[in-house]
């Protein structure tokens, strides 16, 4: 059975801060693909970020990063100089081989303080 | 617009009253799917289908049924709701799970009810 565990349930910043979100995860599938979505106040999902399990490389986008670690099984997320409108609950996931089933985690709420 | 469409966006209804929550996608998808999300749970898959009458059980189907009669639709149904069932309702569609996974899965509003 997959696993996706975000041990942090509440991160406080104040604006300007780096935050680092973190996200472990269990799989026995080889081949696999982890997410990360953010979920504003008004609550819709938004996709921020793909990644299979070949793919070890760091991804930067602005002001975010992901740092995939398949020896830690993790896949924390980095938002350099936070901004108030950051602020959300952030989830990691992942998926099955097949693409069927997709596990989340528990979430992560970032509140950034101006 | 690409879209996906829940209805109701908020019910509050009783213990033991069948309800249909309905979703309906409009970019010819032929997978779909309902989550229900709760704190510190994140999101938890219900059921998903793969195409028009092909169905299957997520991590937490108990006390949920859906149906997939035509391709744009997929409801979810609570026959005998109760309380534990108070939950924020996702669906979400996308094209064909591709083996790259490069297709983008869309979300819909959510959906939140409430059980008394």
């Amino acid at each position: 059975a997959q696993k996706v565990t975000q041990a942090q349930t509440e991160i406080s910043v104040v604006e300007k801060e780096d935050v680092t979100l973190d996200c472990v995860y269990e799989t026995r599938d080889t081949t696999y693909y982890l997410f990360w979505y953010k979920q504003p106040p008004s609550g819709e999902l938004v996709f921020l970020i793909r990644r299979n399990s070949f793919d070890e490389q760091n991804e930067i986008s602005g002001r975010y990063s992901w740092n995939f670690q398949k020896s830690t099984s993790s896949f924390n997320f980095t938002i350099t100089a936070s901004q108030v409108v950051d602020s959300a609950v952030y989830f990691c996931a992942l998926s099955d081989n097949a693409g069927n089933m997709l596990t989340f985690g528990g979430g992560t709420r970032l509140m950034v303080k101006p | 617009e690409a879209q996906v469409t829940q209805n109701p966006r908020y019910l509050i209804t009783v213990t033991g009253k069948k309800l249909t929550v309905t979703c309906s996608q409009n970019m010819n998808h032929e997978y779909m799917s309902w989550y229900r999300q709760d704190p510190g749970l994140g999101l938890r898959q219900i059921y998903y289908s793969m195409n028009v009458e092909v169905t299957d059980k997520g991590d937490v189907p108990e006390g949920y049924k859906v149906s997939r009669k035509e391709k744009r639709n997929f409801p979810l149904i609570l026959e005998s709701p109760s309380p534990n069932q108070t939950s924020l309702y996702f669906c979400a569609s996308r094209i064909k799970p591709t083996a790259d996974h490069t297709d983008t899965q869309y979300f819909g509003p959510g959906t939140r009810l409430t059980v008394l």
